[in-house]
């Protein structure tokens, strides 16, 4: 079947260590995006990447980075620049050759600064 | 500046209480409004993709109609398998790459 993986589900991290999530689609889409979603707020655009090697920070990059070198995966580090880290990451993906595309999302990753 | 509002914040059902929840937009030229259900702990699955006023989708006891302000996610006859978070979600015209996402409205369902 279809869709985003995301892994892992749960993540707990020690203040000033770096993490990695990762995020895989095998839906063929171009575009894919990282959010975060805190209690009570939208969700907030963090990076998207719409081709393989490029992509762009959205509204609360700093201290996030990622990378897209294949088309299938696209994963978000968490770095320790990044003051309030404990939330819940969704990653989503979308085909953009048509008049609009809807998201698809993964299943999240809840990551836990101790 | 794009913005999504969505109405209310919570919302308490009986079982077979029909019910609507609102989705408020401004946005600089909308290419679609989105509808998705959040279950708790997990990622958001899509429900239905709204393009122009007066279009309608449906599925099952949902309903999602759109005018040039707003989008309303009709609920008829409710169970509680239907309990989760309602997000609506735009994307603009001006910016192909951006979706701006309302913070939900809870529904919770009781038998």
């Amino acid at each position: 079947d279809g869709g985003i993986t995301q892994s892992p589900k749960y993540l707990f991290r020690k203040e000033g260590q770096n993490v990695t999530l990762s995020c895989e689609q095998n839906l063929n889409h171009d575009a894919m995006y990282w959010y975060r979603q805190d209690p009570g707020q939208g969700l907030r655009l963090i990076y998207y990447s719409q081709i393989v090697n490029d992509f762009q920070k959205g509204d609360i990059a700093e201290g996030y980075s990622v990378s897209r070198e294949k088309k299938e995966s696209f994963p978000l580090t968490v770095t320790s620049a990044q003051k309030n880290p404990t939330a819940f990451y969704l990653c989503a993906s979308t085909w953009q050759g048509g008049k609009t595309g809807e998201l698809f999302f993964g299943e999240g990753s809840r990551l836990t600064v101790l | 500046e794009d913005q999504v509002t969505q109405s209310p914040e919570a919302l308490r059902l009986q079982e077979g209480e029909s019910s609507s929840l609102n989705c408020s937009y401004t946005v600089s030229g909308l290419r679609g409004l989105f509808w998705y259900r959040q279950d708790p702990g997990k990622g958001p699955e899509f429900l239905f993709t709204l393009y122009s006023a007066g279009e309608e989708k449906e599925k099952e006891r949902l309903k999602a109609t759109l005018t040039k302000k707003e989008s309303f996610l009709h609920i008829t006859a409710p169970k509680p398998e239907d309990s989760a978070t309602y997000l609506c979600a735009v994307q603009a015209a001006s910016g192909t790459y951006k979706y701006i996402f309302g913070t939900g409205t809870r529904l919770k369902v009781l038998a």
